[in-house]
């Protein structure tokens, strides 16, 4: 099993201000025969669902904001919230669709300052 | 729109069994691998299993958690997919969620909450 790793577990960051998290998988998520990362980020708030917010390691999903934004490959991939809005609180999950089971990162908690 | 319903959860006794379905609309149900993810109070998500579309054979897998236990079908007439439950655990209580999809996942349900508990 793809084991997938975030970091930091929790994230307090200003309004406007950079927020990065981090995800690790214990093992490359890259198909090399596409050459693309099977690498997929989400965004739950309390009581909802998850929201796609990138997939591919870095395609945006339709009408996410471009503040936010995926990058990476390999092994390692970030998620990058530029400027911090008050909307942004959440959990934040990596996932791993590279190979059966689908694995998700442990969950990133991001709080306003 | 697409539209994903799921239903069936409740408060079961542990060893006991529940069936889950999950109601599609707004998209060609039977193209689509039907997948399940369950989430545990306060906990992270957890992929329980997929089912492909009949032109890829309607092949199941399972997360080693469940494997056994939990049986994943599809009528792709009613746009429907199920996922039944036997022997439950109190480690199974969860909302339970459907999506389109084997990949990444951009339609969510409400999920059904699943409570197994003596």
């Amino acid at each position: 099993d793809i084991v997938m790793t975030q970091s930091p577990d929790s994230l307090t960051v200003s309004l406007g201000e950079r927020a990065t998290i981090n995800c690790k998988s214990s093992q490359s998520v890259l198909h090399s025969s596409y050459n693309k990362n099977y690498l997929a980020w989400y965004q739950q708030k309390p009581g909802q669902p998850p929201k796609l917010l990138t997939y591919w390691a870095s395609t945006r999903e339709s009408g996410v904001p471009d503040r936010i934004s995926g990058s990476g490959s390999g092994t390692d991939f970030t998620l990058t919230i530029s400027s911090l809005q008050a909307e942004d609180v959440a959990v934040y999950y990596c996932q791993q669709y590279y190979s059966t089971p689908l694995t998700f990162g442990q969950g990133t908690r991001l709080e306003i300052k | 729109e697409v539209q994903l319903v799921e239903s069936g959860g409740g408060l079961v006794k542990p060893g006991r069994s529940l069936r889950l379905s999950c109601t599609g609309s707004g998209f060609t149900f039977g193209d689509y691998v039907m997948s399940w993810f369950r989430q545990a109070p306060g906990k992270g998500l957890e992929w329980v299993g997929f089912i492909r579309s009949k032109a890829y054979g309607g092949t199941i897998e399972y997360a080693a958690s469940v494997k056994g236990r939990f049986t994943i079908s599809r009528d792709d007439s009613k746009s429907i997919a199920y996922l039944q439950m036997n022997s439950l655990k109190t480690e199974d209580t969860a909302v339970y969620y459907c999506t389109p999809g084997a990949y990444f996942f951009e339609y969510w349900g409400q999920g059904t909450l699943v409570t197994v508990s003596s």
